[in-house]
């Protein structure tokens, strides 16, 4: 079946742009985890929804950056005000649930230039 | 703070040999260990993960995980130039929901 997608594959911005980033989970994946991977580090993590509702925001770095996911389904990721330190690569990742194996998506790059 | 520590590499093995990756946590509290393989520009694959203490073992790959030690590792056996990745361990305090924290990875080289 279809596995996590991501839009845009590439993004390439200026300084102080406003920019969103796409993800669409696995079908019937309750769980959605946003993460961010800059170069030569692991991902780190972002945002956990289940259904919905934003379940664990902690690791959002500031309030530039905010999520949604009005349906339950696809969810986007905003990122306000953008600095040259929000270049990486954005993942998506969804699982049934808790406890079960999370699959990610081929990741947004963001370059702000 | 969580933190799971990896040496960054590159760890260079020839063809056939095994490959042995590790991985320490401070978090005495994780209770899912995971691995992930990444090939560059590439997202993270799943490829193990263990739950409880001892050995698992899935084809070439055996994971071993030690909590007492706060201690995960990753044998490859048999190792494939195909295997030439960075493999990331991440960890899950599995408080409900599977956020993971990972490590910086270890880049993995197998020589023909």
């Amino acid at each position: 079946g279809a596995g996590v997608s991501q839009t845009p594959s590439n993004k390439v911005t200026e300084k102080g742009k406003y920019v969103e980033l796409r993800c669409d989970p696995i079908s019937g994946h309750t769980a959605l985890y946003w993460y961010r991977q800059s170069l030569g580090q692991g991902p780190e993590f972002l945002i956990y929804f289940q259904g919905t509702g934003a379940a664990d925001d902690s690791g959002l770095p500031n309030d530039r950056f905010f999520a949604v996911r009005p349906e339950g389904s696809v969810s986007t990721l905003k990122i306000q005000r953008t600095e040259r330190g929000d270049s990486a690569v954005y993942l998506c990742a969804s699982s049934l649930g808790s406890g079960t194996s999370v699959d990610f998506g081929p990741g947004t790059r963001l370059t702000v230039l | 703070q969580k933190e799971v520590e990896q040496n960054s590499g590159p760890l260079s093995v020839p063809e056939g040999a095994i490959a042995s990756l590790n991985c320490t946590y401070s978090d005495r509290g994780s209770q899912s260990f995971f691995w992930y393989r990444q090939y560059s520009g590439k997202s993270p694959e799943l490829i193990m993960s263990i739950y409880s203490n001892g050995d698992k073992e899935d084809g070439r790959f055996t994971a071993q995980l030690n909590k007492a030690s706060q201690y995960v590792s990753l044998l490859i056996r048999d190792s494939q130039p195909s295997d030439s990745a960075t493999y990331l361990c991440a960890v899950d305090l599995n408080s409900g929901y599977s956020t993971l924290t990972f490590g910086k990875g270890t880049m993995l080289l197998v020589s023909p």
